[in-house]
């Protein structure tokens, strides 16, 4: 099937900095996109998300751009802290189905390890 | 923001035994609750879309008939891993949403790690 993968595994950065994590997707179809930070042993925590139907969207200190021609997502986090230092997931929600039962079902990405330096 | 609760948060069990997990939705009602599977440094994996009332609808591969499903209400979902074996230790969560719009937020839990011996 397809899924949703991430080009770095692990990024490292120095606190003050500013952290991009990416993310390709492949099924064209997917119409909501997700950002988590997961620390060690929890569970996914929610950063921000952005529909098709946009570009780019801002929460606090994070900023998601997707470009749909390319099949991309990044997330941007202005002045990176050790306490961001996390795994970060990117994942796809296609929708619902004739069934109704795949709202809210998400494909995830591989994950981005961000470690933040002091 | 919507309270998922899991438990317990951690369990160890012997080869052989079943475990049964739960997962709660504790300020809202959850019509659609999803089980994930993740192992140590890897991606979730969702197992099962769990909808109260009715069956579980199994993703490709994951054993109906080892993970147990029961959604008997729409605040509780249970996950029953069955004869449980060492390949089954990872962290298993779970997420619930709220309604059944498209591009509903899912509230995940924190976790259940699972160690068979």
């Amino acid at each position: 099937g397809e899924s949703v993968g991430l080009h770095l595994p692990t990024l490292s950065v120095q606190e003050g900095d500013n952290s991009i994590i990416n993310c390709a997707y492949s099924n064209s179809a997917s119409d909501y996109f997700i950002w988590y930070k997961q620390e060690s042993g929890k569970g996914p925590q929610f950063i921000i998300d952005i529909r098709s139907n946009m570009d780019k969207r801002q929460g606090q200190r994070v900023t998601v751009l997707l470009n749909k021609t390319v099949k991309h997502l990044s997330l941007q986090i202005a002045a990176t802290q050790p306490g961001d230092s996390a795994v970060y997931f990117c994942a796809e929600n296609t929708g619902g189905n004739a069934g109704g039962t795949s709202y809210g079902k998400l494909t995830f990405g591989q994950g981005t390890i961000l470690t933040v330096h002091p | 923001g919507a309270v998922v609760s899991q438990h317990p948060s951690w369990v160890i069990c012997k080869s052989g035994t079943s475990v049964k997990i739960e997962c709660r939705s504790l300020d809202f009602q959850a019509t659609t609750m999803f089980w994930y599977r993740q192992f140590p440094k890897q991606s979730l994996m969702l197992m099962a879309t769990s909808n109260e009332g009715s069956k579980a609808t199994y993703e490709q591969g994951v054993e109906k008939d080892k993970f147990l499903i029961n959604h008997a209400s729409l605040t509780l979902s249970t996950l029953t891993v069955t004869s449980a074996h060492p390949e089954d230790s990872s962290f298993y969560i779970c997420s619930a949403i709220q309604g059944a719009l498209v591009n509903t937020e899912a509230f995940f839990g924190q976790g259940t790690r699972l160690t068979v011996v």
